[in-house]
Parts: C-alpha cells; sequence; structure tokens
C-alpha cells in the first residue's frame, strides 16, 4: 500500500464550483499536513497547513483532516479559471526531519469558464 | 518577497557526464533540501542538508549524488555520473530554523535531461 495516495484525476469543472480534492494515507506517523499548488514548470507552492483533526479555512480554500481515518480534502470555493493548476497533498511525520515531506501524486484541476 | 533561486532552469547532458545544479536559498533559511520530480510522477525527497552536513537521506540519494554548501549563499547538488533515470525536475527548497513543513519554500526547478 502506498504512504500517501492521490487521485490523479485530471479534474475539469467550471468556474464558480465547489472543487474537492482528497488524500489517503496509511502512516499513522503523519502528523502535519499540507496543500501545496503546482503550475507547470513551477515548484510547489504552499496553499494550506495544518497538524489536527478537523477544518482549517482560508478564503476560498477549506482544509480537512480526519485522522481517524487517514483522510485529508481540500475545498475550494467559487473556483476561478486561475486555480487551474495540479494540486499536492503532502505529509511530515513527527520526530522527522522538519523539511522531509512525503507528496501525493497530484491532482489536475481544470477550472474553465 | 524571497525567494528560493535556482540554475539553470534547464540542464542538458550526456550519460555519464557530471552534473551540478545550483541553489540560492532564501537569506536568513537554515535548513536545506533537494527533492526530485521525475515527469508523471510524485514530488520525492532527496535529501535533507543543516549546519553543514546531510541531516537525512532517501535510498535514492546514493554514492553517485552530493551536496555542499560552498559558500554562505550556494547550495548545490552534484551529479557525479548521470544515467538516463537521472532525468526529471529538481527543485531546491529551504526553511527557516523552527519551520514543520508549513515554512518550506520551493524554487522553482531545474529540469535535468540525460540523453
Amino acid at each position: 500500500q502506498k504512504e500517501v495516495e492521490q487521485d490523479p484525476g485530471p479534474l475539469s469543472v467550471p468556474e464558480g464550483a465547489i472543487v474537492s480534492l482528497n488524500c489517503t494515507y496509511s502512516n499513522s506517523a503523519f502528523q502535519y499536513f499540507m496543500w501545496y499548488r503546482q503550475y507547470s514548470r513551477k515548484g510547489p507552492e504552499l496553499l494550506m497547513y495544518t497538524y489536527s483533526s478537523g477544518n482549517k479555512e482560508d478564503g476560498r480554500f477549506t482544509a480537512q483532516v480526519d485522522k481517524s481515518s487517514k483522510y485529508i480534502s481540500l475545498f475550494i470555493r467559487d473556483s476561478q479559471p486561475s486555480d487551474s493548476a495540479t494540486y499536492l497533498c503532502a505529509m511530515l511525520a513527527g520526530g522527522t526531519s522538519y523539511g522531509k515531506l512525503t507528496f501525493g501524486q497530484g491532482t489536475i484541476l481544470t477550472v474553465h469558464p | 518577497e524571497p525567494e528560493v533561486t535556482q540554475t539553470p532552469s534547464h540542464q542538458v547532458t550526456q550519460m555519464g557526464q557530471e552534473v551540478i545544479l545550483r541553489c540560492v536559498p532564501i537569506s536568513n533559511h537554515l535548513y536545506f533540501y533537494w527533492y526530485r520530480q521525475i515527469l508523471g510522477q510524485k514530488v520525492e525527497f532527496l535529501v535533507s542538508f543543516y549546519n553543514n552536513e546531510i541531516s537525512e537521506k532517501s535510498e535514492i540519494f546514493d554514492d553517485q549524488f552530493s551536496v555542499e554548501r560552498p559558500d554562505g549563499s550556494n547550495f548545490t547538488l552534484k551529479i557525479r555520473s548521470t544515467k538516463l533515470e537521472d532525468s526529471a525536475m529538481y527543485f531546491c527548497a529551504s526553511m527557516i530554523q523552527g519551520g514543520r513543513g508549513e515554512k518550506l519554500f520551493f524554487g522553482s526547478g531545474t529540469q535535468l535531461s540525460v540523453l
């Protein structure tokens, strides 16, 4: 079983739609959870960071973590064409090198006008 | 806004040649990393570097790879004898002390093509 699994999509939605992106993980040591956005030929850019179960909201983005189910989600409200990118979930285990992230496959999102 | 700078953006080399990928981390950062992303695959951790030594490395980071901070501003990844399977996008990242991944900043990457 892969440590982190993410549906690669691609996902295509109309402008204004609510987007739901998901990852599951198997390693109980993961304690910190991140969502990155990656535009073509660019490095990952941090969108959301959380370390506890529950929801965290930042503007149009909501990150959700369910540690009991080993499941994390990112919701994008009122999606815009500029949100078109690859979205990567990433996780960090406690007690390890602080920047040693384990990434999901990435989900390619296209928001069309 | 401060950023991690990587050069070159694209490097083409022949199999068996040595390559050096260069990075300038954000100036007050103390932790440095290399990741790579083979086309169509996950971003993978290669190595972390702190206080002038490797703090952790993955199984990918074998004897063909080395890292160095030759001065106060640059951080380099050297591949001694490149293989076809080394073709990938290589990302440098840096982090300030006290971060937990949320303060990790990535550069735009160097696309390495081994022919």
